[in-house]
């Protein structure tokens, strides 16, 4: 299995910031590697597929970049609706393996 | 698009339940469908596909000869049975749709998820 590594596992910060998240795989995923945001007692929505691909109707201050092992999600100028935890996904490969989240936080 | 699950409860150490996944807003049997899971405070983890046709289905290794997925095009349903129980199956269970593109498959959307608790 594909074990995904995600940097850091919490991280605070402050309305308007700019922040950035890391995971790194344990082989190749190419460029098949998700994003996703979940609030408090609510299912995970995604915010980036294919890497870099920002899905329909996610805010552009949302980006993803990576290939290979080594992935971001950057997200610029932070919003008070964006302190969440994110989970980063691999369909390179079944089983289709998570990191095991970021939580953001207000600082 | 929505994707509505129900069928979590209480059960003991060895039971047995059965989720189900009810589709609606899309062509239900074009698309494959997963099953994910959460334990209490913890992060992803996925459990089970099946195929748009139930030709072809894959398991996790932690629920592989206990859990069983399957699917009924003709009522826009999903369904888990889960045999054998244990404590480390207490989770919330999503089912999500798969899309596929070139830019590869993802999740999307997700049901609200329904609570499993195994405890004696």
């Amino acid at each position: 299995d594909i074990q995904m590594t995600q940097s850091p596992s919490s991280l605070s910060a402050s309305v308007g910031d700019r922040v950035t998240i890391t995971c790194r795989a344990s082989q190749s995923v190419s460029t098949y590697l998700n994003w996703y945001q979940q609030k408090p007692g609510k299912a995970p929505n995604l915010l980036i597929y294919g890497s870099s691909n920002l899905q329909s109707g996610v805010p552009s201050r949302f980006s993803g970049s990576g290939s290979g092992t080594d992935f971001t999600l950057t997200i610029n100028s932070l919003q008070p609706e964006d302190f969440a935890t994110y989970y980063c996904q691999q369909s390179y490969s079944t089983p289709h393996t998570f990191g095991q989240g970021t939580k953001l936080e207000i600082k | 698009v929505l994707l509505v699950e129900s069928g979590g409860g209480l059960v003991k150490p060895g039971g047995s339940l059965r989720l189900s996944c009810e589709a609606s807003g899309f062509a239900f049997s074009d698309y494959y469908m997963n099953w994910i899971r959460q334990a209490p405070g913890k992060g992803l983890e996925w459990v089970s596909y099946i195929t748009n046709s139930g030709s072809s289905i894959s398991y996790a290794d932690s629920v592989k000869g206990r859990f069983t997925i399957s699917r009924d095009n003709a009522k826009n349903s999903l369904y888990l049975q889960m045999n054998n129980l244990r404590v480390e199956d207490t989770a919330v269970y999503y089912c999500a749709r798969q899309i596929f593109t070139v830019a590869g498959s993802r999740f999307d959307p997700w049901g609200q998820g329904t609570l499993v608790t195994v405890s004696s």
